[in-house]
Parts: structure tokens; C-alpha cells; sequence
């Protein structure tokens, strides 16, 4: 079974939507991460959370948010999708006592139409 | 502010050596990640470097000098599987990870 997963997949919706997208870790990492990823732009990073009680912005978090609901769970929401949050979206865990190596999920297409 | 800058595409043979440089001004370092991603999937861990110097793992090596804000990965032996796009990141003094855009490399038979 993969460490990190992610759900939906694959995701289409239309403008205004909400949308969550799901992430769920077995590592047992307190660290985790949400990043986008466009054609050419490399990954950015949303949204982290370094423990259940600690969330902060990264450099794109204005509309998006997120929520750690345990250790093993962070999720992220779309309140109201618009087409440039069309990317691909992933989720990771770290630990750092491993030098924050990070271990990516496979990663969620969305679509935004 | 933070900046991150590497190639943006390179061309090598099979059987050759590629050098991707990587230079970097962030706020703080803790030290610097190479990862690599191929096509639709999700970035693979390559190497950490938080000392000055070359670290070799097989056919890769990542080199980092803390001073020019520079690093470098070498990647010898070159295979068709290596086309990819290789990630530079820096962990910041806050613990947070900062991405460059990749740069997408091309192998030639």
C-alpha cells in the first residue's frame, strides 16, 4: 500500500464549485504539505502544517484553504473554484529528523472549467 | 525575497555526463534537495546536501557551496529512463521548502 494517498485522483467541476481534495499518510509524519503544480512553474507551495495544531500559509494560499483533521489526514479545500486553479495538486509528509525529505502522493489532476 | 533559478531545458546523449546548475537566495538555509519527476508522477527524492562539497550516490552527485548560493547535480553515464525533470528546493531556516521551476532534461539515443 502507497504511504501517501490521495483522493480524488482526477477531478473536473465548474466554476464556483467547492472542492476538497484528500490526503492521507501511513509514514506516521507530523509534517505535511500541499503544492501546486502548473506547466513550467515548477511546485508551489499552498498550504503546511508542521502538527495537528499548526497550520501556515505558503506562497500561494489565497483561495484555498485547509484543514488537519489528525495526524494522518490534511485536507484542502476550494471554497469557490475558478479555471486558474486548473493544476495538478499534491500532497506530502515529511519528518525532520530525516532532514525534511519530502515523500510526495501521486498527485490530484483537477480541472476547473 | 526568495529565488530559485535553473535551466529550463537541456539535451544530453545516452552514455554522456549532464551538469544542471541550481543558484539560490533565500531567507535562511538549512540546506538544498534534488529531486527528480518524470512525466504525470510524482517528484522523487535524489539527494540533500548541507555542507559545502560533492556527495556522489551512484551515477548522480550533487555538489553545494553555500557561499555563491550555488549547487549543481551531475548525472554520469546518462540512460534513456533519465529523461525527467530534476527539481532543485531549498529548506529555508523556517523549515519551509521552496521549489525552483525544474529543469526538464532530454536524452538522445
Amino acid at each position: 500500500d502507497a504511504d501517501v494517498t490521495q483522493t480524488p485522483r482526477n477531478r473536473i467541476t465548474k466554476t464556483g464549485k467547492r472542492i476538497m481534495l484528500e490526503c492521507s499518510q501511513t509514514k506516521g509524519h507530523d509534517r505535511m504539505y500541499w503544492y501546486r503544480q502548473d506547466p513550467g512553474l515548477g511546485l508551489q507551495l499552498i498550504y503546511y502544517s508542521f502538527d495537528v495544531k499548526d497550520i501556515n500559509k505558503g506562497e500561494i494560499s489565497d483561495g484555498y484553504s485547509v484543514s488537519r483533521q489528525a495526524q494522518a489526514k490534511f485536507s484542502l479545500s476550494l471554497e469557490s473554484a475558478i479555471p486558474n486553479q486548473t493544476a495538478l495538486y499534491f500532497c506530502a509528509t515529511s519528518d525532520p529528523s530525516r532532514e525534511d525529505t519530502q515523500y510526495f502522493g501521486p498527485g490530484t489532476r483537477l480541472t476547473v472549467l | 525575497g526568495q529565488n530559485i533559478d535553473q535551466p529550463t531545458e537541456m539535451t544530453a546523449t545516452e552514455g554522456a555526463i549532464v551538469q544542471i546548475n541550481c543558484t539560490y537566495q533565500t531567507s535562511g538555509f538549512n540546506g538544498l534537495f534534488w529531486y527528480q519527476q518524470h512525466a504525470g508522477e510524482a517528484p522523487t527524492f535524489l539527494s540533500y546536501n548541507v555542507l559545502d562539497g560533492l556527495e556522489e550516490k551512484g551515477r548522480f552527485s550533487s555538489f553545494l557551496s553555500r557561499s555563491k548560493g550555488y549547487s549543481y547535480l551531475l548525472l554520469k553515464e546518462l540512460q534513456m529512463k533519465d529523461s525527467a525533470s530534476y527539481l532543485c528546493a531549498v529548506s529555508e531556516r523556517d523549515d519551509k521548502i521552496i521549489f525552483g521551476k525544474g529543469t526538464r532534461l532530454h536524452i538522445l539515443p
